[in-house]
């Protein structure tokens, strides 16, 4: 596609609760990243996908947070029995290859009740 | 780990003054690049730095990346209400992990007309 999208834009669920998130990146993007911008905050490293290597799960804060890619493009962030901290807007990147800027989508607001 | 910092943290100008923000890294980084992040959107990416000392111009933008790579500065000359927005600097390490950009926490740019 021309751009990152990702689904849905805006998520309500309850406490305890679980959500997936997803995110198609640019055909032919090597590289994707998900982020987490809190109201006003910047932006929160979580995970990076590259080409089939393994990927670096080194910000995911908690086990409650997974994500995979499955056959090199579409990820899916997944958050189990979600929290009220887990509010937030979670943004999903592609790139190129690693040394490129990142092409942002334009995130899923996630607001847990 | 690594951290960028971002100052200041908010800046209110009248139409036509002149801009700037500050990036600092902890650490050396392999390249800075630059988003824009306008009022409810997504991050877009803007430019990205390499070489020490380097200096980029992009109209009224002009960015540059510090003789030891640890710092950068973005200046916009004679400002327009549209360049409202959030400037987020973004460094990638130079170490093993140099494909991770690490987020400052951006600069809030208000502009009176």
């Amino acid at each position: 596609g021309a751009g990152v999208s990702q689904s849905p834009s805006n998520k309500v669920t309850e406490k305890g609760k679980d959500v997936e998130l997803r995110c198609d990146p640019i055909s032919g993007h090597t590289a994707l990243y998900w982020y987490r911008q809190s109201l006003g905050q910047g932006l929160e490293f979580l995970i990076y996908f590259q080409g089939n290597s393994a990927p670096d799960k080194s910000g995911l804060p908690s086990d409650r947070f997974s994500a995979e890619r499955t056959g090199g493009s579409v990820s899916t962030l997944t958050i189990q029995r979600t929290q009220q901290e887990d509010s937030a807007v979670y943004l999903c990147a592609s790139s190129h290859d690693r040394g490129y800027g990142y092409t942002f989508g334009s995130g899923t607001r996630l607001t847990v009740v | 780990g690594q951290q960028v910092m971002q100052i200041p943290q908010y800046q209110h100008v009248q139409e036509g003054e002149d801009f700037t923000t500050y990036c600092n890294s902890s650490t050396t980084l392999s390249n800075i690049q630059w988003y824009k992040q306008r009022p409810g959107g997504h991050p877009v990416f803007l430019i990205q730095l390499v070489k020490s000392g380097e200096v980029k111009k992009q109209k009224r933008l002009t960015f540059q990346f510090g003789e030891a790579k640890k710092n950068s500065s973005l200046h916009i000359t004679a400002t327009q209400t549209t360049d409202v927005g959030t400037y987020f600097c973004a460094g990638r390490g130079s170490g093993g992990s140099n494909y991770k950009l690490t987020f400052g926490k951006g600069t809030l740019l208000t502009v009176n007309p």
